[in-house]
């Protein structure tokens, strides 16, 4: 059973441009969350999608937006890339009404912005 | 006001003691949920337990279980017989609210670097 898969690992940009990260959730999870990690610090809640929708949003502005897919699978958009923008992707999957305790993380994606 | 506190840094444990790593959390939700995750230096956040704000018992999976003090709102982990392979961050995470109504949104606290020593 495949857990949470994003892809890709590293990804190196320049400031101004655009970038898209993605995100496979676990077999049987229909809800994908993403979160941005800086370098020392705890991860923070992006948005969160559910049957392709955004369904909550987090304090970010409108460069970073998403997308859902009828497979559940998910993406991240990030325009204009600004210098504070570098840091670790993390996509959670969970079932929106299922078990309380279910929140699986992939491996993340490490974005750097030159 | 920061609704997940960790205010340890960084900790030091012996190879085989116990160790507790501290999380405060503030919320007016009475339900909620708690949850530790482990990050090594690859990145990847490793669920280890779970504590719901109606749970009678105190959570524990293997070696980890949770200290819940409902009243203090604090939600300590306990890791018992540390392991070399215990060297990691430590996160402390609260979801607000019950799933299909306030979503599964995660607040994360700072973090604990725990480094093992043999």
């Amino acid at each position: 059973d495949a857990g949470v898969t994003q892809s890709p690992t590293h990804l190196i940009k320049t400031r101004g441009q655009q970038v898209t990260l993605r995100c496979s959730p676990k077999s049987g999870h229909d809800t994908v969350s993403w979160y941005q990690q800086a370098l020392g610090q705890g991860p923070q809640f992006i948005f969160q999608y559910y049957e392709e929708e955004e369904r909550q949003r987090g304090n970010f502005p409108d460069r970073f937006s998403g997308h859902q897919f009828p497979n559940y699978s998910s993406e991240l958009n990030v325009n204009a890339l600004l210098l504070g923008d570098s840091a670790l992707y993390l996509c959670a999957s969970s079932m929106l009404a299922g078990k309380l305790n279910e929140q699986f993380f992939g491996p993340g994606t490490r974005l750097t912005v030159l | 006001a920061q609704k997940i506190t960790q205010t340890q840094p960084g900790m030091f444990v012996q190879e085989k003691e116990a160790v507790t790593l501290d999380c405060t959390y503030d919320t007016s939700d009475p339900s909620y949920g708690l949850f530790w995750y482990k990050q090594p230096s690859s990145g990847e956040m490793i669920f280890l337990i779970y504590q719901g704000s109606y749970d009678q018992q105190n959570a524990t999976e293997g070696r980890y279980s949770l200290n819940f003090q409902k009243a203090r709102k604090s939600a300590n982990l306990v890791i018992s017989a540390s392991q070399l392979g215990d060297s990691a961050m430590y996160f402390c995470a609260m979801r607000e609210g019950t799933l299909g109504n306030a979503g599964n949104m995660l607040t994360f606290g700072g973090g604990t670097r725990l480094m093992v020593k043999p």
